[in-house]
């Protein structure tokens, strides 16, 4: 029972435009969320977060939006570079004491010169 | 800035042998996670520690243990290897939700195990 979903396994944009990562979540107890980036061969690197009572995070180029209703979150990258290139993983948190992260199965995003 | 120190990055092992994977986590987290991520899979969480204590257990063998020292590093134990075991291990670190909101994990760049 995958909690976590990335619907789009992989996302090819040209450089300068915009990139929409999208995630679902199916459990209500999740709080906070979080995106990562991973490179082949390295550990996933923390990009950014949102909390639940939030619905919108910025940073620099990276937003993550939050709709608590559809239970669907998404990462907006823009301009897309071509160092933005690699695997995407969205993970949430439950409330309740465990911190354990449950992750999706990750988008690969390819962005072209 | 420190990040979570991982070794070794590669290991090689024979079926039924063991293997002891470390983990230094950044300086000042209190927590520390193990992920076990098989090829084109989603990383799994393995178990955690807080302030040496578990904290939290998920899809870990009984063939697997852990425990977290301490000056914090953390030490994943694999006995009875089997083919399936290969995978990519990862460790990450946080400073936990009890001691602040910004519970963000930090991951390090892994163990690749493979059993042969």
């Amino acid at each position: 029972d995958q909690q976590v979903k990335q619907n789009s396994p992989s996302l090819s944009v040209q450089e300068g435009r915009i990139s929409i990562l999208n995630c679902d979540y199916t459990n209500s107890m999740f709080d906070y969320f979080l995106w990562y980036k991973k490179y082949p061969a390295e550990g996933p690197t923390f990009l950014i977060s949102i909390s639940s009572i939030k619905d919108k995070n910025e940073d620099g180029r990276f937003t993550v939006f939050l709709n608590k209703s559809a239970k669907h979150l998404s990462l907006h990258i823009v301009p897309s570079q071509p160092g933005d290139s690699a695997v995407y993983f969205c993970a949430a948190h439950a409330q309740g004491g465990s911190e354990k992260l449950v992750f999706g199965k990750g988008t690969k995003l390819t962005v072209n010169p | 800035a420190a990040g979570v120190i991982q070794s070794p990055r590669h290991l090689i092992k024979e079926k039924r042998e063991t293997a002891t994977l470390k983990c230094y986590p950044i300086p000042r987290h209190d927590t520390v996670y193990w992920y076990q991520q098989g090829p084109g899979q989603d990383p799994q969480f393995l178990i955690s520690f807080y302030e040496k204590m578990q904290s939290d257990k998920g899809s870990i063998p009984d063939r697997f243990s852990a425990q977290q020292f301490s000056d914090y590093h953390s030490e994943l134990n694999m006995s009875s290897l089997e083919l399936g075991d290969s995978a990519l291990y990862f460790c990450a670190s946080s400073l936990s939700f009890r001691t602040g909101p910004e519970g963000e994990q930090f991951f390090g760049p892994g163990t690749r195990l493979t059993v042969l």
